[in-house]
């Protein structure tokens, strides 16, 4: 159980495209769902957070109108890149806590590879 | 906020020797502390998780330790292999910042065969 997928697993654009990044709770419904970013060699920086139904939550410094998030309903959240650049290529990991489950229990997606040409 | 620190950022044993993962937290509000692997280009993977409640727990040839006072917790890995090679992330969460959950710095686990 707690399975959480993530589509694509890759993905090169070209600079000034949008690009979406699904995530999915397969066997389980996901009140939060979290966006990060990670640089090589480097810890998970969290994004945002989303509550279903309900607009994210975004770190500071992070650009919501850049970074979209849609969390429509308990299995699905998106996230958009908008106006991609180069220096928005990252690994990008979303996680999902769902209902009934221990407080902080998160279980993560495998994660999005961004190239932006 | 929450600060998570995580030492060492690289840990080298042999096969079947143990591995020590130490991580510090500062916000004492903090109660549920999870450990992940995460292997090249994979999302993290958790591995074993600890409740401010409890002092230990064991799963197999996995351990977490947790001092409350002290706000430390360990990972310990006995009769490491080399499929334990990976990237540790110690982590904490509790009500402050509404259980975001702050990851530690990561450890790279080399196990040399």
């Amino acid at each position: 159980g707690a399975v959480v997928s993530q589509h694509p697993s890759r993905v090169i654009c070209k600079s000034g495209t949008s690009v979406k990044i699904e995530c999915r709770s397969l066997d389980f419904q996901a009140t939060t769902m979290f966006w990060y970013r990670q640089f090589p060699k480097q810890s998970l920086m969290l994004m945002a957070t989303s509550n279903e139904g309900s607009k994210a939550t975004y770190e500071q410094g992070v650009e919501k109108d850049k970074f979209l998030i849609n969390h429509a309903s308990l299995t699905l959240s998106t996230l958009t890149v908008t106006s991609a650049h180069p220096e928005d290529s990252s690994f990008y990991i979303c996680s999902a806590r769902g209902t009934g489950r221990g407080q902080g229990e998160q279980f993560f997606g495998p994660g999005t590879r961004l190239t932006v040409l | 906020g929450e600060n998570v620190e995580q030492h060492p950022s690289t840990l080298s044993v042999q096969e079947g020797d143990s591995a020590v993962i130490k991580c510090t937290y500062s916000d004492s509000a903090s109660n549920y502390f999870p450990w992940y692997k995460q292997e090249l280009g994979k999302g993290p993977q958790l591995i074993i998780d600890i409740r401010s409640n409890v002092g230990e727990k064991k799963d197999q040839r996995i351990a977490v330790t947790l001092n409350k006072t002290a706000k430390h917790f360990s990972l310990h890995i006995t009769e490491t292999q080399p499929e334990d090679s990976a990237v540790y992330f110690c982590a904490a969460s509790g009500s402050t910042g509404g259980f975001k959950t702050i990851f530690g710095a990561g450890t790279r686990l080399f196990v040399k065969a």
